[in-house]
């Protein structure tokens, strides 16, 4: 079946930018999505790209779709410690269930 | 800002025992959803319900599982005899426009001893 994948540990100090970076293989995908989850929290929305652009921009977040690749990479300027959670990449096609990966949990250190 | 709300937030129960998790989606939304992460392991899809019905589910959603709309405010997810597997983090979501930008609960942790 399809799948997203994410390595799993970030770590970055207070004031870096933090590059956090999934791979997919369902090249039909129509959306790509980050959801944060912070502990004791459900899964936030945080931004999501068309497959048909190749950057979109949010205030300190950048997401970056390379489709020939299948790779996406979110992007945090200037990142907080209250930044720190873990980020879930999501794709899906439209109307369809959204495929996870693993999350990859990012630390901020001041 | 509207959410998604689950309870309870921690659940132990028995093995073989019937659980039922509840969700009260965001009040426009029309499309609800089941997801569940086992620990260290994706978030994957279990059903989705629209129009009273089930309208997609997932190869995990075995007749053990049932879900329900039982009145206008509350979408619940059943699992009727509890297995150790059945372990995991449940979360509920729900849209107005089908699974672009649902929105989620905070998740029940479902512990099978």
């Amino acid at each position: 079946g399809e799948d997203v994948e994410q390595s799993l540990f970030l770590s970055v100090r207070e004031g870096d930018s933090s590059v956090i970076n999934c791979t997919y293989t369902d090249s039909s995908s129509t959306y790509l999505y980050w959801y944060k989850q912070e502990p004791g929290a459900g899964l936030q929305l945080l931004t999501y790209i068309f497959s048909n652009m190749d950057m979109k921009q949010d205030q300190r977040l950048t997401v970056l779709l390379n489709k020939k690749d299948k790779h996406l990479s979110l992007r945090i300027a200037d990142t907080q410690t209250g930044d720190s959670a873990i980020y879930f990449c999501a794709s899906n096609q439209a109307g369809t269930a959204l495929i996870f990966g693993k999350g990859t949990t990012l630390s901020v250190s001041s | 800002e509207p959410e998604v709300t689950q309870t309870p937030s921690h659940q132990v129960t028995q093995m073989g025992q019937e659980v039922i998790l509840r969700c009260v989606p965001i009040s426009n939304h029309l499309y609800f959803y089941w997801y569940r992460q086992i620990l260290g392991q994706k978030v994957e899809f279990l059903v989705s319900f629209y129009n009273n019905e089930i309208s997609e589910k997932s190869e995990i959603f075995d007749d053990q599982f049932s879900v329900e709309r039982p009145d206008g405010s509350n979408f619940t997810l059943k699992i009727r005899s509890t297995k150790l597997e059945d372990s995991a983090m449940y979360f509920c979501a729900s849209s107005d426009r089908g699974h672009d930008e649902a929105f989620f609960g905070q998740g029940t942790r479902l512990t099978v001893v």
